[in-house]
């Protein structure tokens, strides 16, 4: 197991409502990174934190935000849900610019 | 063009079987590049990071080519085990992270 938890692991939602997902990194890590997996594709960069603050941010809108704490666990909230954003959500920790990362097990969303 | 581009397959090979997989990146500053593996409905886990020097683990080589832009896995004696989708990774500013959509493998007794 890499240590990476994510919350919850299952979630249904409808259009329109907002959501908020949660990943405690892995013990030493201070770096997390959120992706997104829709169905047959890899993941998608959303965003990365380092140190409570934004690292670094993909090609998603502004109504994906998200947030580091002070014990570097974090939390990705969505607003405005839309159908198309039902997919695999995952977070990734890792040590500073270190590259390589270790994930949670995902949370998966679905919009109706 | 996507920014990293991979073969989806899938690849049906029997056990035993040697088989390689291709990635091409369009980023030529990208920095560091990993091959991951996912199991159905799991995350990704780390296979191993490439070098230009290409580097071995166990059946598994593999290699960069910086000029050429390309990265490569092979799996060697291949197992039931190794079935998977297999994603490259390449890594570059030291945040963006991209992921290809992936290489399925299936391993047939």
């Amino acid at each position: 197991e890499t240590g990476v938890t994510q919350s919850p692991t299952h979630l249904i939602k409808t259009r329109g409502q907002q959501v908020t997902l949660r990943c405690s990194s892995q013990s030493g890590h201070n770096t997390v990174s959120w992706y997104q997996q829709a169905l047959g594709q890899g993941p998608q960069f959303i965003f990365q934190y380092y140190r409570e603050e934004e690292n670094g941010r993909g090609n998603f809108p502004p109504r994906f935000s998200g947030l580091q704490f002070p014990n570097y666990s974090s939390e990705l909230n969505v607003n405005a849900l839309e159908l198309d954003d039902s997919a695999l959500y995952l977070c990734a920790s890792s040590f500073g610019t270190e590259p390589e990362a270790f994930f949670g097990q995902g949370t998966r969303l679905t919009v109706v | 063009r996507k920014e990293v581009e991979q073969d989806p397959g899938p690849f049906n090979v029997p056990e035993g079987a040697t088989v390689a997989f291709n990635c091409t990146y369009s980023n030529s500053a990208s920095q560091s590049f990993f091959w991951y593996r996912q199991d159905c409905r799991k995350e990704p886990k780390l296979l191993m990071s490439v070098y230009s020097s290409g580097n071995e683990d166990g059946r598994f080589t593999a290699q960069l080519n910086r000029a050429s832009q390309y990265i490569s896995l092979l799996i060697r004696d291949s197992k039931l085990s190794d079935s998977a989708t297999y994603l490259c990774v390449v890594n570059s500013e030291g945040f963006k992270t991209i992921f290809g959509a992936g290489t399925r493998l299936f391993v047939k007794a």
